[in-house]
């Protein structure tokens, strides 16, 4: 079965660094998103893209982050000045079209030091 | 805004136990509802939806009502296996938008 695939699975970077997450959603999907979970809170709700461009951001996706997909394939979540407040599990997740199922990854452990 | 509320355990139950967890919404439309569930190591996958009221979603056992008078969306096995280890997630999606808001997640053990 098709699936969602981030890479790396951890991430430990040090405060002030700039970080890219990638991930490479099902290659027939069409709606791309970013989610986050801190340690011991909600999965919460980050930016959906679709068409090359955003379509949906939190309160959380503010200036420091931005999303690309660079080549058709990959799909990235960009932190330009991390914070140690950042630190926390990052899910990427596609789905088909409108209002079909989201397909998530198993996400990337981004650690700030 | 949108909410959801659901137990938060940590739950241990032995295998064949009746499982229910509580899931509570507050939204202003008419949200569609659902149960994801993350095995260890995992990411998050749908287990049920329903996007009316009075739908049941179900799926491996697992069955779910959308109740619109008690905002509600409670997930239910009648007989738990080793197996339905995990932590489980109820979320929504609100009309117009495609962002999921999720629940804080329920892990639950099964013991042998």
């Amino acid at each position: 079965e098709p699936e969602v695939t981030q890479t790396p699975s951890h991430q430990v970077t040090q405060m002030g660094q700039e970080v890219i997450l990638r991930c490479v959603p099902i290659s027939n999907h069409l709606y791309f998103y970013w989610y986050r979970q801190i340690l011991g809170q909600k999965v919460e709700f980050l930016v959906s893209f679709y068409n090359n461009e955003i379509s949906e951001k939190s309160e959380i996706f503010d200036d420091q982050f931005s999303v690309e997909r660079p080549d058709g394939s990959n799909f990235t979540l960009k932190i330009r000045s991390t914070k140690l407040e950042d630190s926390a599990m990052y899910f990427c997740a596609s789905s088909e079209e409108y209002n079909q199922p989201q397909h998530f990854g198993d996400g990337t452990r981004l650690s700030i030091l | 805004g949108d909410s959801v509320t659901q137990m938060e355990g940590p739950v241990t139950l032995s295998e064949e136990a009746f499982l229910t967890i509580n899931c509570t919404y507050t939204a202003t439309g008419y949200p569609s509802l659902f149960w994801y569930v993350q095995y260890p190591g995992e990411g998050l996958q749908l287990l049920l939806k329903a996007t009316k009221a009075d739908d049941k979603g179900s799926n491996k056992g697992f069955e779910a009502t959308y109740r619109k008078e008690t905002t509600s969306f409670h997930l239910e096995k009648g007989s738990v296996q080793v197996s339905d280890s995990a932590v489980y997630f109820c979320a929504l999606t609100q009309g117009g938008s495609e962002k999921l808001v999720f629940g804080k997640g329920m892990k639950l053990t099964v013991n042998p």
